[in-house]
């Protein structure tokens, strides 16, 4: 049983366009983490959201988490060629040593 | 700071073969992972530490073993090397507590034959 499963699992666009993608879980996360990973590298965080309806902004990326805290979604204004890569997101339970991740949407932008 | 680091990038091994994967990190970080990916299954978890001398099993542990003799390594081994382990293999270091990210390293690409 996958508790977190991201949609779309590919998604390509051209550059300018705007997109969300999405985790959910019927579980409830003390905190969730959305990571980027680019081709040959491994996985860079973006950003950690705790409180539930919480919204981030890093430049042109928005995060939100879910008001009941069991899911989150990413939304990318104007996606750039740089945004191409593959974004995970990650499920803290709360008093565990480990993450619980997705499977990644593959973000392809087209010049 | 390096980071995390991994050891090699790339291998190829025959079937029935072992090896030894090194990760170390230079973050003082208390916990430390093993994590394997491959194509639409996303990053699964092989064993992971919460400290120095201490190891447990993730979601995907068979056929691979670990150690953590010092803080600052983790080591994945694999006895007898099988097709089924083709894949990438990242290893990630935390600091204890709180919600920090986790730091990954590079990766290492392992080929079995």
């Amino acid at each position: 049983t996958q508790l977190l499963e991201q949609s779309p699992q590919f998604l390509s666009i051209q550059e300018g366009e705007n997109l969300t993608v999405y985790c959910n879980s019927s579980s409830v996360f003390s905190s969730l983490q959305w990571y980027r990973q680019e081709p040959g590298e491994g996985p860079v965080l973006l950003v950690t959201v705790v409180t539930g309806g919480e919204v981030k902004k890093l430049k042109r990326l928005t995060f939100q988490f879910g008001d009941a805290r069991k899911d989150s979604s990413l939304h990318i204004t104007a996606a750039q060629t740089g945004d191409t890569g593959l974004y995970l997101c990650a499920g803290d339970q709360g008093g565990s040593e480990k993450l619980v991740f997705g499977k990644g949407t593959k973000l392809t932008v087209n010049p | 700071n390096a980071g995390v680091t991994q050891t090699p990038k790339f291998r190829v091994l025959k079937t029935g073969q072992s090896m030894t994967l090194l990760c170390a990190q230079d973050m003082n970080h208390e916990y430390m992972y093993w994590y394997r990916q491959d194509p639409g299954m996303g990053l699964r978890l092989i064993h992971y530490s919460v400290g120095e001398g201490t190891t447990a099993k993730g979601e995907v542990p068979d056929g691979y073993n670990v150690s953590r003799l010092k803080k600052q390594n983790f080591l994945l081994g694999l006895e007898s090397a099988a097709p089924s382990q083709t894949s990438v293999y990242f290893c990630a270091s935390r600091r204890a507590g709180g919600r920090d990210e986790q730091y990954f390293g590079p990766g290492t690409r392992l080929t079995v034959t």
